[in-house]
This record gives structure tokens, C-alpha cells and sequence, in this order.
């Protein structure tokens, strides 16, 4: 079954503990990407990748890195989370120039 | 600057009732255009794009490049399309960057 996952699904955590967020995908797709998701702000992309060690700067990088060490796999990492990165992640996957499948989502809480 | 707009946050009709979901866009160049959807505890999909012209579950969307819109449009609305409802451009420079707007919830009243 073709999945896109994120681990964890929920955390709460406090301000400056660093904190990776996984994505992974079991559909051989060459670009991955991530959002935030925000009441009346709707998504934005984050970073996203167009193949393993090729990553790129979306909307609101700012606070967050990326690593595409390997095609399945696209973590998100927060090296000092604070409280304005409490959101709802969304990871998603594309083959070519085809549609995005999205992950079922990580909310975040920092406190 | 690359922007996507949804004038409204929330659209309410009743069942039956035609359907239209503004979207706005700006960029320089020719875009890629999407609507995504996501209803209740699902995961967000994809619901059409502006090259393959179809229509899926009865919505269409033309881009007209002249207004720079791309509207979602429905003749008539079910209970089951009630969901959050989405446009996105896609940069076609070869990069894949999207930009989303923020969404309407549209709500069909029985």
C-alpha cells in the first residue's frame, strides 16, 4: 500500500529542545516536501526536495532544516523550536509532475 | 511576488445549490494551478489541475490567464462535498515550489 508517514503524530514539547519530525515514503518519489499549516495563513511550504541531497528553501524556512540523505526519508528538524512554530506539519510526496500525497499530518505544540 | 487568494474563508449553500469557489493568483510566467480538498479527518488530495481539464466528483475549474483566476465551480452542491477546499500554484521553472492560498471551508446545508 502506497503510505507517506510522519512520526510523532502529536508532541508537545518547550521551547529550545530540539526535535525531528520523520517523514518517510514507500513510493520510489523523487521529490518531497514540507508545510505548516496555520488557522486563516493556510499552508506554506517550508522546504521541500527534488531528489536525495538536493534540498531547496520554500515560503518559511526560517527556524527549521531539512536533510534528504536517502530517497525514502525527508526529517524535518527544529534545532531550537519556540512557541510561533506551533502548527500542524504536513509532509508530502511527487513523482514527476504529477499530484502531491500528503501525509496525515504532526501537530506541534511549544510551549 | 507569487501569491495565491481565496477572498472567503467560509461559504455556506444549501444542497443543490451552484457552487463557486474564487481563486486569484499572481505570477509572472505561465503557472501550473491546482485545488486540493480536505475533508474531515482526511488527509489532504488532490482534486483537479488546470492542464487536464476534467472534471472530478462534478467540479471544473478554468484558468482564465486574462482575470488571473482559476475558480472551483459546482452546479449542483451535495452535503458530502462540505469540506476545506484549497488552490495552489505551482512554480514552472522546473523547481516544484508551491504556494497554497488559505483555503476555503465550504459548508452545504441540508
Amino acid at each position: 500500500e502506497a503510505q507517506v508517514t510522519q512520526n510523532p503524530r502529536y508532541l508537545i514539547t518547550v521551547t529550545g529542545k530540539k526535535l525531528t519530525v520523520t517523514c518517510s515514503q514507500n513510493m520510489n518519489h523523487e521529490y518531497m516536501s514540507w508545510y505548516r499549516q496555520d488557522p486563516g495563513l493556510g499552508l506554506r511550504q517550508i522546504y521541500y526536495s527534488m531528489n536525495v541531497e538536493v534540498t531547496d528553501k520554500g515560503d518559511v524556512p526560517e527556524g527549521y532544516k531539512v536533510s534528504r540523505k536517502e530517497k525514502r526519508n525527508f526529517p524535518l528538524i527544529l534545532e531550537s523550536p519556540s512557541p510561533n512554530q506551533t502548527s500542524l506539519y504536513f509532509c508530502a510526496t511527487q513523482q514527476g509532475s504529477y499530484e502531491q500525497y500528503f501525509g496525515p499530518g504532526t501537530r506541534l505544540t511549544v510551549t | 511576488a507569487q501569491r495565491v487568494t481565496q477572498p472567503e474563508k467560509l461559504l455556506s449553500v444549501f444542497k443543490g445549490a451552484p457552487v463557486e469557489l474564487k481563486c486569484n493568483y499572481s505570477y509572472s510566467g505561465s503557472p501550473e494551478l491546482f485545488w486540493y480538498v480536505q475533508y474531515s479527518r482526511q488527509r489532504l488530495q488532490l482534486l483537479l489541475r488546470h492542464i487536464s481539464r476534467e472534471s472530478i466528483k462534478g467540479f471544473t475549474a478554468d484558468l482564465n490567464k486574462g482575470e488571473t483566476s482559476f475558480h472551483l465551480k459546482k452546479p449542483f452542491a451535495q452535503e458530502e462535498d462540505s469540506a476545506m477546499y484549497y488552490c495552489a500554484l505551482r512554480s514552472t521553472s522546473g523547481t516544484y515550489k508551491y504556494i497554497f492560498g488559505t483555503g476555503t471551508r465550504l459548508k452545504v446545508l441540508a
